[in-house]
């Protein structure tokens, strides 16, 4: 079945720090990818939606210039937290799809700022 | 009101229950209909689909009622391993983004 894999799975960094966040999609071409923030005890909160070679779509609350994301390929979208505080501690999860089929969440990143 | 809401439980049932849970939408547009499951600090997977005509996989059955703007989701025969968050999801179409509710805590007791 379809593969998506997340890298970090787990980080811990000083406030301040930016930190990148990858997902692949292992064996498709993943034409558009979404990236999810859920606080505990909430729901998978939409923070964009990324399709390859273009420029992200960003949920309304969601600072652009904040979260940086990047779909360069099919295969690789990236996630970078710039400057990040402790209230941006939270579990980060991507999906992928290729063209209209279902989506593939990656196995999320947990993200601790100290 | 938010898109997609739901019951956020917790639901503690015995083993062998039969347990139901409803979630509500409110854009009336939406044309395709989910529910997953999540265990904790876990990327959620696919339970199922649902369809118009309501379908079935083994124990778990889905609804969909359009008038109402209500999807349900139905455990028979609850087994331990069924204790998760159940997220019910929504989209205006088959590729568009898709929108979770708060999900519903389900714990199954011994």
């Amino acid at each position: 079945g379809a593969v998506v894999s997340q890298h970090p799975s787990w980080v811990i960094c000083k406030s301040g720090t930016s930190v990148k966040i990858e997902c692949r999609s292992l064996d498709f071409q993943a034409t558009t990818m979404f990236w999810y923030r859920q606080f505990p005890k909430q729901s998978l909160m939409l923070m964009a939606t990324s399709n390859e070679g273009s420029k992200a779509t960003y949920e309304q609350g969601v600072e652009k210039d904040k979260f940086l994301i990047n779909h360069a390929s099919l295969t690789l979208s990236t996630l970078t937290v710039t400057s990040a505080h402790p209230e941006d501690s939270s579990f980060y999860i991507c999906s992928a799809r290729e063209a209209a089929q279902p989506q593939h969440f990656g196995d999320g990143t947990r993200l601790s700022i100290l | 009101r938010k898109e997609v809401e739901q019951d956020p439980g917790p639901f503690n049932v015995p083993e062998g229950a039969t347990v139901a849970f409803n979630c509500t939408y409110s854009n009336s547009a939406s044309q395709s209909f989910f529910w997953y499951r999540q265990d904790c600090r876990k990327e959620p997977k696919l339970l199922m689909s649902v369809y118009s005509s309501g379908n079935e996989d083994g124990r778990f059955t889905a609804q969909l009622n359009r008038a109402s703007q209500y999807i349900s989701l139905l455990i028979r025969d609850s087994k331990l391993s069924d204790s998760a968050t159940y997220l019910c999801a929504v989209a205006l179409r088959s590729a568009s983004k898709i929108i979770f509710g708060s999900g519903t805590r389900l714990s199954i007791r011994p």
